[in-house]
């Protein structure tokens, strides 16, 4: 049974660019959340998503968007890339119920030059 | 506004030593509060989960406590081990009105075992 599975791996972009990550879900999840984790930080909530729809939000500005598919999977997209975009984005899942814990994967590492 | 702090920021033990690592919070309404290992490079993997009404709970050689009157939770790691050494998070999780949860990450301590 897979975990949460997330790519690329790693990622370079320029300043400017865009960026698709792309994150499947824990088998038997349904809810998808994204989180951004700078060096030496807690991870930041960026959104979570629910039946496709954008559920709760963090405090990320409207340049990083996302979808969810109708097989759960989640795609976080990233416009105008900025230096400080460059982090961990982290990809987790749950069922959505009050105490279901979250399985993260591994995440993304992008680098914007 | 929903905050979580750990210390210390950062932690050196020798192996076979024990070592508790302090989260507190002020989470309001409290739902649930969840200690995470993660190793570096790596996402957090959930250690354990405590409700309002639990006061410890154990995972091998991983014990969470919680006081919900301060507020405060710790984890106590007993023989640490080479493998201990990673990021320990502590995130908590409070109610939304209208349904869902929301979760608030601590920063993390980073532990490092040494021989």
């Amino acid at each position: 049974d897979a975990g949460v599975t997330q790519s690329p791996t790693h990622l370079i972009k320029t300043r400017g660019q865009q960026v698709t990550l792309r994150c499947s879900p824990k088998s038997g999840h349904d809810t998808v959340s994204w989180y951004q984790q700078a060096l030496g930080q807690g991870p930041q909530f960026i959104f979570q998503y629910y039946e496709e729809e954008e559920r709760q939000r963090g405090n990320f500005p409207d340049r990083f968007s996302g979808h969810q598919f109708p097989n759960y999977s989640s795609e976080l997209n990233v416009n105008a890339l900025l230096l400080g975009d460059s982090a961990l984005y982290l990809c987790a899942s749950n069922t959505g119920l009050l105490n279901s814990p979250l399985h993260f994967g591994n995440g993304t590492r992008l680098t914007v030059t | 506004k929903n905050q979580v702090e750990q210390s210390p920021q950062s932690l050196i033990i020798l192996e076979g030593k024990n070592c508790t690592l302090q989260c507190n919070y002020t989470v309001s309404p409290f739902s649930n509060l969840r200690w995470y290992k993660q190793d570096t490079g790596r996402g957090p993997v959930s250690l354990t989960i405590m409700t309002f009404s639990e006061n410890t709970k154990s995972n091998g050689r991983y014990t969470a406590t919680l006081d919900a009157d301060t507020k405060q939770s710790s984890l106590h790691i007993t023989a640490s081990q080479l493998s201990d050494s990673a990021s320990y998070i502590c995130v908590v999780s409070s109610i939304l009105t209208g349904g869902g949860n929301k979760l608030t990450f601590g920063t993390g301590t980073q532990l490092k075992v040494e021989l």
